[in-house]
């Protein structure tokens, strides 16, 4: 069936350090991709997207790479601060709309 | 900026109990979806609304779940009786429309508990 994982549950890095949170997916149909930060108690708050068509996209500190021939999807987070601690999930979608999240990796960042 | 509304914040109930949830998503947004997200895990879809018709629905407990989007606006989830299982958070999105390629904004959520 369809699904996507993160590779890591846990990540730890200090304050001013690069984040690299990867993800797998497996449906090779879907044809975007999405991360999502939560912090605890809120909803999913919408980072970046990208589409199948796209190896990259950067945002505000934020860059994501797609690997469409591996199936792999990562979330690069430049100069992390205190303020980025939350839990991010990737999710994919195809034609109907439908997002397919992972169960999410915990970054925590050390002062 | 636009939001998605969702009320009740958090709710305590007993089960057996019945328990509403209600959403406003961003104005302008023909589709609506109602996630559940249980702790430590991503959102699952529950049931996904274009405009005030149900496109998806699969994954709804249709014996003890209802959904409703009368007006193609705001909608209601409904769970009775609830029980133990279905404490988690239910997360409300909204898009523009139900195609791919279409960001979908969540809502701040609400908290069950069933005793």
């Amino acid at each position: 069936g369809e699904s996507v994982g993160l590779h890591l549950p846990t990540l730890s890095v200090q304050e001013g350090d690069n984040s690299i949170i990867n993800c797998a997916y497996s449906n090779s149909a879907s044809d975007y991709f999405i991360w999502y930060k939560q912090e605890s108690g809120k909803g999913p708050q919408f980072i970046i997207d990208i589409r199948s068509n796209m190896d990259k996209r950067q945002g505000q500190r934020v860059t994501v790479l797609l690997n469409k021939t591996v199936k792999h999807l990562s979330l690069q987070i430049a100069a992390t601060q205190p303020g980025d601690s939350a839990v991010y999930f990737c999710a994919e979608s195809n034609q109907g709309g439908k997002l397919i999240f992972g169960q999410g990796t915990e970054l925590s960042v050390k002062p | 900026e636009a939001e998605v509304a969702q009320s009740p914040r958090y709710k305590i109930t007993e089960k057996s109990q019945a328990v509403a949830f209600w959403c406003d998503p961003i104005s302008g947004h023909a589709t609506l979806y109602w996630y559940r997200q249980i702790l430590g895990q991503g959102p699952e879809l529950l049931v996904q609304f274009q405009d005030e018709s149900v496109v998806d629905d699969s994954q709804l407990p249709k014996d003890r779940f209802s959904a409703e989007r009368l007006k193609g606006v705001d909608s209601t989830l409904k769970i009775q009786p609830a029980e133990l299982g279905d404490s988690a958070m239910y997360l409300c999105a909204s898009s523009s429309s139900g195609r791919s390629l279409q960001t979908q904004y969540f809502g701040p959520g609400t908290r069950l508990l069933v005793l």
